[in-house]
């Protein structure tokens, strides 16, 4: 399977741990976002990745959250201190060259977090 | 700011009929408009896109319209199957360099197709 992989499908912590979650993006893409979903609501931007760089955060990103992308191949979402507002579907998308493309994001399964 | 605005949060059509979901967008820098097709527990996947200079793009069952100085855009999906039911995300992108150009969703709507 070549398609956008994340990891775990699904988390459930109480509140005030740390999750990490996982995404392995289509390998010859070197666009990578975050986004969250929450229910009645479309996915909401998080974060973005060109290869290795960090190059935009959303408001939404507070400093509980960190994302990486270390060797701009597979990407970490971070949160620590977890609260109960926390609570969505991660998801992961990932993107090719923009030059050559529609817009179109390839998305992965998501993350589902809930915390207690 | 909610910049892409699906207004319609459900939609119940018979199966064989058309379907038709709405959208509306505020940003006229938008270059190109999306439409994801989302079943519970997947993520999101591409259905078929738009560019803000065309007015129709035809793939199948499945027909986009834009109207630019509506700022509106619809996707038709004819004949309507059983297996359409999921929830549609209308998006939309601006292409600038040095940003993210990220997709800006709309808050979807849930299509039931009946037999």
């Amino acid at each position: 399977d070549t398609g956008v992989s994340q990891d775990p499908r699904h988390k459930i912590t109480k509140r005030g741990q740390n999750v990490t979650f996982r995404c392995d993006p289509i390998s010859e893409h070197n666009r990578l976002y975050w986004y969250r979903q929450t229910l009645g609501q479309g996915p909401e931007f998080l974060t973005y990745f060109q290869n290795e760089a960090q190059l935009e955060k959303s408001r939404l990103l507070s400093d509980r959250f960190s994302a990486e992308r270390p060797k701009g191949s597979f990407s970490t979402l971070e949160i620590q201190r977890t609260e109960q507002g926390d609570s969505a579907m991660y998801l992961c998308a990932s993107g090719g060259d923009l030059r050559r493309n529609t817009g179109e994001l390839f998305f992965g399964e998501g993350s589902r977090l809930t915390v207690l | 700011d909610q910049q892409v605005k699906q207004n319609s949060p459900s939609l119940s059509v018979q199966e064989g009929r058309i379907s038709i979901l709405n959208c509306d967008y505020t940003n006229s820098m938008f270059d190109y408009f999306l439409w994801y097709k989302k079943y519970p527990a997947e993520g999101p996947t591409f259905l078929i896109s738009i560019s803000s200079i065309k007015d129709k793009n035809e793939d199948g069952r499945f027909t986009v319209f834009l109207n630019k100085s509506a700022k509106h855009l619809s996707l038709h999906i004819v004949p309507s199957q059983p297996g359409d039911s999921a929830v549609y995300f209308c998006a939309a992108i601006a292409f600038r360099v040095g940003t993210a150009s990220k997709l800006t969703f709309g808050t979807g709507t849930r299509l039931q197709v009946t037999l």
